[in-house]
């Protein structure tokens, strides 16, 4: 069965450090891959996602993540992160040509001021 | 604006109460997921709408059902109530065309079993 695993669940940094999640997927088959963002008080949203073609993928507010395949992973990335970053983080993968996507168990990033 | 809109957003029931939560899809979707979250944890699939027909399940009981309407709105019904039923219920519509359509969310209906 299909799963994902998000590798830190609490991530905490200061503004202007690097950030990195890390993603992998269980799954033998061509996926699609989303990273979704929960702001405090608001809806999940999506952050960016991956479906074919290049594997760096570039998202809203300046995040990024990598497909590597080999690994099975779909690691999210930004440079330097702000306070307005803080929030909680979903890898999810949905099989090609499947229907439903699946999450990991969210990833939460407090940056502080 | 969430686009997804579901109602309500807050519910209590005692347990072994029926409920039904209600999600209408971001204008121009045709697909409605349910998802229920549980506290610190991702979102679990638990079935997926398209044409007024349900067609994929995830692990969950037949407890669970739902419907679709011509206009899209679709409902989430959950029977015999177990205190292990309390969570967020999420809604996330999106495109069936060319199934490579993320998932819009709504803000999920909080559902608490006494």
């Amino acid at each position: 069965a299909q799963s994902v695993s998000q590798h830190n669940h609490h991530v905490i940094l200061s503004e202007a450090a690097s950030l990195e999640l890390g993603c992998n997927y269980s799954y033998g088959g061509t996926v699609n891959l989303f990273w979704y963002v929960q702001y405090p008080g608001q809806h999940l949203q999506l952050l960016l996602k991956y479906f074919s073609g290049d594997p760096l993928v570039k998202g809203i507010k300046g995040f990024e993540a990598e497909f590597i395949k080999s690994k099975f992973s779909f690691n999210l990335r930004k440079p330097s992160v702000q306070w307005s970053d803080t929030a909680e983080y979903f890898c999810a993968v949905k099989n090609t040509g499947g229907f439903k996507t699946i999450f990991g168990a969210g990833t939460r990033l407090f940056v502080k001021a | 604006d969430a686009g997804v809109t579901q109602s309500p957003t807050h519910l209590i029931k005692t347990r072994g109460q029926q409920v039904t939560l209600r999600c209408s899809p971001k204008s121009g979707h045709d697909t409605v997921s349910w998802y229920q979250q549980a506290l610190g944890q991702g979102p679990q699939f638990i079935f997926q709408y398209y044409e007024e027909e349900e067609r994929q399940r995830g692990n969950f009981p037949d407890r669970f059902s739902g419907h679709q309407y011509p206009n899209y709105s679709s409902e989430l019904n959950v029977n015999a109530l177990l205190l292990g039923d309390s969570a967020l219920y999420l809604c996330a519509s999106s495109l069936n065309r060319g199934q490579n359509s993320p998932l819009h969310f709504g803000n999920g209906t909080r559902l608490t079993v006494t």
